[in-house]
């Protein structure tokens, strides 16, 4: 089935760690690349995003992910979390042959992973 | 410059009742959607609309009723709300179909 994965779906971590989220997708073809974040009661912002060009892009806050084509993954990394990271994390993607096909699902999202900081 | 609003914030409603959730937008967007998230599912869309004047079922939408008012705004319907439909609510908007979508702040509904 067409989907979205996140393996993590609960992430602890101390301050100063590195951090590296895991995202799979199972389409084909030209894709769009997501990820948001949402902090503790509020609503999912923009993380970062692949459109194209260059596979490493950088986000706000320090965040980057990597699209490695040939894997159909784009995870995320930060190499010194914050307690401030304290979120949870949703990778998401736009198949061009399901937004323009006509399908139900323009933009699939992963169940999401939770991640906690301590100070 | 608001983004993306949305009403209420808070909803009870006991089962059968109906309410409208409102949306908008002032980023001039084309694109407009209603997600619901549930815990350990993601989000999932309800319904989208692609652009003004049109409106298609997204991966969950029984239940659910949409109108897209004008280019700034799109409202979601419960006609006779049921317990299975208690969940957060979001809109979002984008400019195009594939482009990033901006969220608003949720509204989080309890059907009893």
């Amino acid at each position: 089935a067409q989907s979205v994965s996140q393996h993590n779906h609960h992430v602890i971590l101390s301050e100063a760690a590195s951090l590296e989220l895991g995202c799979n997708y199972s389409y084909g073809g030209t894709v769009n690349l997501f990820w948001y974040v949402q902090y503790p009661g509020q609503h999912l912002q923009l993380l970062l995003k692949y459109f194209s060009g260059d596979p490493l892009v950088k986000g706000i806050k320090g965040f980057e992910a990597e699209f490695i084509k040939s894997k159909f993954s784009f995870n995320l990394r930060k190499p010194s979390v914050q307690w401030s990271d304290t979120a949870e994390y949703f990778c998401a993607v736009t198949p061009f042959s399901l937004a323009y096909g006509g399908a139900t699902n323009k933009l699939i999202f992963g169940t999401g992973t939770l991640l906690a900081v301590q100070p | 410059n608001a983004g993306v609003t949305q009403t209420p914030k808070f909803q009870v409603l006991k089962t059968g009742q109906s309410m409208t959730l409102q949306c908008a937008q002032d980023m001039n967007h084309n694109s407009m959607y209603w997600y619901r998230q549930d815990p350990g599912m993601g989000l999932r869309l309800i319904y989208y609309s692609a652009s003004e004047g049109t409106t298609d079922k997204g991966e969950v939408p029984n239940g659910y009723n949409v109108s897209r008012l004008n280019k700034r705004e799109f409202s979601l319907r419960l006609e006779s709300a049921a317990p299975s439909q208690t969940s957060v609510y979001f809109c979002a908007s984008s400019e195009y179909i594939t482009d990033t979508q901006y969220f608003g702040p949720g509204t989080r509904l309890t059907v009893l």
